[in-house]
Order: structure tokens, then C-alpha cells, then sequence
């Protein structure tokens, strides 16, 4: 499996602000993406980030709140952007890195308060 | 439309017993996947088992089983002789064939008791 870490593991944010966050992974991988997991709730995914091409972003998520940067085959960063109290959760990165079965694999999460 | 229902909001078992979580699942699609992870209370999501749907036997990984009953669409996961460090939330996953995104259940919290 791939390892995958994520910057910052947590943070504690005000309203109307931005934070990026960043996930790294150990090898080189075509397809990232994004969840959300809102507080007691399960994943939900935010958007799919492939190498040289936008985002694609699932119902409900959009491209001003949510921008994904995807340089190179290792690296993709997460803006939550004009934060509210609504926004506070957690955010986790994986990607696919299994053969045959596709598994996706997830990195540690950045648990995001905003106040 | 994809759906994935885990009824039990909490499960409390004994230390060394054994556990079903269960899953039930709904797609359209005949060829998919089924995957569980484990969330500890420090947020990270560990990849437990997966079983694909033309799998004819039921997935196992060490203490981890699935049982795959395909006509009832369930997969519920077996943790045998669970441990302490087992107390954590559970989700079961699916994908279809072709679509990349994982529609995740509600979840279950599992507490071992000692």
C-alpha cells in the first residue's frame, strides 16, 4: 500500500478565513481524492484530482469553495476556502494503489475547527 | 443509484468474542467492489478487506472475514477473537465497475469491552 501523509494534522481556523491543505504520497499515483467527514457523519466525497487536468468535483462541492491543485503524481493540495463553523471536519486524502482490487488507501486526516 | 446501510449504530462486545458488523448494499451494477475500513478515534481510515463481486469465495484477512451473500446483497464483516485496540468506527465501502468514488455507509461503533 501507498503511504500518505497530510499537512496540517489539525488546525483551528476563523471564519471567513482559508487554509490549504496538502497530501503527499510515497509513489507516483494517477487518480487523488478528496472526502469530507463532517462531525458524527461518514465520508462524503468532495472531488477527484487527476495529474494535468481540473478537478472533477461531486454534487454539492464547488470549485470557489473547494480549489484542488494537483501538480505532479505525488502532491495535491485541498483550499477550504471563507471558512464557517459549517466547514469544521475532517479531511482525507487517498488515493488507489491496489492491482486488481483498485483499494484506496487514505492518509491521516487533517481535522479542521472552525470558529 | 449506489446505497450502502449499516443498521447498527453501536455494537459492546466482550473481549475475545467474536463480532458481525453488518452491510447491506444496492447497485445496479453487476460487477463492483465491496471494502471495509477501520476509523480510530485519531481519524485515520485503515483498509481492513475487500470482495469483488465475482469473487466466489468470502474474503479473510487474519481476524477479518466478509461474509458475502450476494443474493441478499449483504457483506457483513466477522472480527474473531476481538481485542481491545479493535474499539473504533467501522464503514463498510462500495464502487462500481467503471466509477472511481467510494459511497460509504453510516458507520458502526465497535466497543471491546475488557
Amino acid at each position: 500500500s501507498a503511504v500518505i501523509s497530510q499537512k496540517p494534522s489539525r488546525d483551528i481556523c476563523q471564519r471567513g478565513t482559508s487554509l490549504t491543505i496538502q497530501c503527499q504520497v510515497d509513489s507516483q499515483v494517477t487518480m487523488m481524492f478528496w472526502y469530507r467527514q463532517q462531525p458524527g457523519q461518514s465520508l462524503t466525497l468532495i472531488a477527484t484530482a487527476n495529474q494535468g487536468s481540473e478537478a472533477t468535483y461531486e454534487s454539492g462541492f464547488v470549485i470557489d469553495k473547494f480549489p484542488i491543485s494537483r501538480p505532479n503524481l505525488t502532491f495535491s493540495t485541498l483550499t477550504v476556502s471563507n471558512m464557517s463553523p459549517e466547514d469544521s471536519s475532517i479531511y482525507l486524502c487517498s488515493v488507489e494503489h491496489g492491482g486488481l482490487t483498485d483499494t484506496q488507501y487514505f492518509g491521516p486526516g487533517t481535522r479542521l475547527t472552525v470558529l | 443509484a449506489q446505497k450502502i446501510t449499516q443498521t447498527q449504530p453501536g455494537m459492546f462486545v466482550q473481549e475475545k468474542e467474536a463480532v458481525t458488523l453488518d452491510c447491506t448494499y444496492d447497485t445496479s451494477d453487476p460487477s463492483y467492489g465491496l471494502f471495509w475500513y477501520k476509523q480510530p478515534s485519531s481519524g485515520e481510515m485503515i483498509f481492513l478487506i475487500y470482495q469483488g463481486s465475482y469473487d466466489q469465495q468470502n474474503a479473510t484477512e487474519g481476524r477479518y472475514s466478509l461474509n458475502f451473500q450476494k443474493a441478499r446483497k449483504s457483506a457483513n464483516l466477522v472480527i474473531s477473537a476481538s481485542q481491545l485496540g479493535d474499539s473504533a468506527m467501522y464503514f463498510c465501502a462500495m464502487r462500481d465497475e467503471g466509477a472511481q468514488k467510494l459511497v460509504f455507509g453510516q458507520g458502526t461503533r465497535l466497543t471491546i469491552n475488557p
